[in-house]
């Protein structure tokens, strides 16, 4: 089975700094991780994925992950943040073959102060 | 395309009363996921299908909760009886047949069930 720890339940940082948002996750067979996004009284939105190949990969909007198979985790990092980045993150998990099953992290709740 | 689409938004219901939530799919999809998001136990999959048939239902929470998918364009997710524990925001996704291992989910803008 898969299991997902995000480190953090709420980050409140101010517009223009940094963030990291931390995961880690358990599991006995290889897996892909994705981050996904939730704004305010909507669905849930895939912001990222790592299938295979380069470990770095990055969002349209700005956001990278690296994946770290040592430390089992996949922090999500943005450079500088926006107020519209506002949402509550999820990183999830999925086994490589046959079964599509997602399991989600608690998630992480971001707060942009002006 | 619309996205997936599902109903009601919002279902405010007494305890033991029965609840059926539904779901439309993107056109074209072949998979589709029932997901329920409380704050104690974030978000957990209850249900996926392909092509029409349960595949894993091992997190429907108990036999008050069934699922069904009668065809390709529609699934309902019911609860009965109803009770105050089952209050949470219920999201349907789908997503196109496997191909190369890996396809995205695309969610739903959930149903938010209160019980009272």
């Amino acid at each position: 089975a898969q299991s997902v720890t995000q480190l953090d339940s709420q980050v409140p940082v101010f517009e223009e700094a940094p963030v990291e948002l931390r995961c880690n996750y358990s599991s006995s067979v290889s897996v892909y991780l994705f981050w996904y996004v939730q704004y305010p009284n909507q669905g849930l939105q895939l912001l990222l994925k790592y299938l295979s190949g380069s470990t770095l990969v990055e969002s349209i909007n700005g956001f990278e992950a690296e994946f770290n198979k040592s430390q089992t985790s996949f922090h999500l990092r943005k450079p500088s943040v926006h107020i519209s980045d506002t949402a509550e993150y999820f990183c999830a998990v999925r086994r490589t073959g046959g079964a599509q099953k997602l399991v989600f992290g608690q998630g992480t709740r971001l707060t942009i102060n002006p | 395309d619309a996205g997936v689409i599902q109903s009601p938004r919002h279902e405010v219901t007494e305890m033991g009363q029965e609840v059926t939530l539904r779901c439309k799919p993107i056109s074209g999809h072949n998979s589709l996921f029932w997901y329920r998001q409380t704050m104690m136990r974030g978000l957990e999959l209850l249900i996926y299908f392909n092509n029409n048939v349960p595949i894993d239902d091992s997190g429907m929470p108990e036999d008050r909760f069934s699922a069904k998918m009668p065809n390709a364009s529609f699934s309902t997710l019911k609860i009965q009886p109803s009770e105050p524990r089952d209050s949470a925001v219920y999201f349907c996704a789908s997503s196109l047949p496997l191909a190369g291992n890996y396809n995205e989910q695309f969610f739903g803008p959930g149903t938010r069930l209160t019980v009272l």
